[in-house]
């Protein structure tokens, strides 16, 4: 079953602007992880939120997690065409098992 | 250093064929990961090694499916009498210790093409 659920599916900004992406999920975590996939192939690692942490930086990629609400944003700020993507929000649980359960995937399109 | 390599890239093949995809992780990484990705859409687990532990299988949609990990390194998912639905990108991942860090380094995939 689907843990991580990402809204909107699809995103088409224009370049210069902010894209900002959700992703919900319904059980305890022990971190939350966005992932960036490139024409369909392998997925990158953006960056890791733990559970305690609730805002977090890299570049320009800000990570917002509210485990009370179990939902966490990804804002990418002044976007890039070769920002053009699928992003992947994807959940570790607290469980010992380090399997990650991703979500479907937000396709965001920057215009030139 | 090198990163995680998956062979082939594409693969195609006849239905009821069995194909074997490879995945090489990256050195020193002691967890493996199999998933799968259909066209348009989210990544489904197959399949989680981690050190000598026995295999995580609960990913597996059928027994013509499976993997093997040899001396916990290098991993084979083969998949036995191919059928048309089996179409997709085969991705393997790796992790390092700890395990909790829980963070992924991705190949690039094996496409397979079930005709």
């Amino acid at each position: 079953s689907q843990q991580g659920e990402e809204d909107p599916q699809a995103l088409s900004i224009q370049e210069g602007e902010n894209a900002t992406m959700n992703c919900s999920y319904k059980t305890s975590i022990n971190n939350l992880q966005w992932y960036r996939q490139n024409s369909g192939r392998g997925l990158v690692h953006l960056i890791l939120i733990r559970s305690n942490e609730r805002e977090k930086h890299s570049g320009r990629l800000r990570v917002t997690l509210d485990t009370s609400k179990k939902s966490s944003s990804l804002l990418i700020t002044a976007s890039r065409a070769a920002d053009t993507a699928s992003y992947f929000c994807a959940t570790r649980d607290t469980g010992a098992n380090s399997k990650l359960t991703f979500g479907k995937g937000i396709t965001l399109s920057v215009r030139p | 250093g090198a990163g995680v390599s998956q062979s082939p890239s594409n693969k195609v093949t006849e239905k009821g064929k069995d194909v074997e995809l490879r995945c090489d992780p990256i050195s020193g990484h002691t967890a493996l990961y199999w998933y799968r990705q259909s066209l348009g859409q989210g990544l489904e687990f197959l399949i989680y090694f981690q050190g000598n532990s026995a295999p995580d299988k609960s990913g597996l949609p059928s027994d013509r499916f499976s993997a093997e990990r040899t001396g916990g390194s290098v991993s084979t998912l083969t998949i036995q009498r191919t059928q048309q639905e089996d179409s997709a990108v085969y991705l393997c991942a790796s992790s390092p210790p700890p395990v909790a860090s829980g963070e992924q380094y991705f190949g690039p995939g094996t496409r397979l093409t079930v005709t």
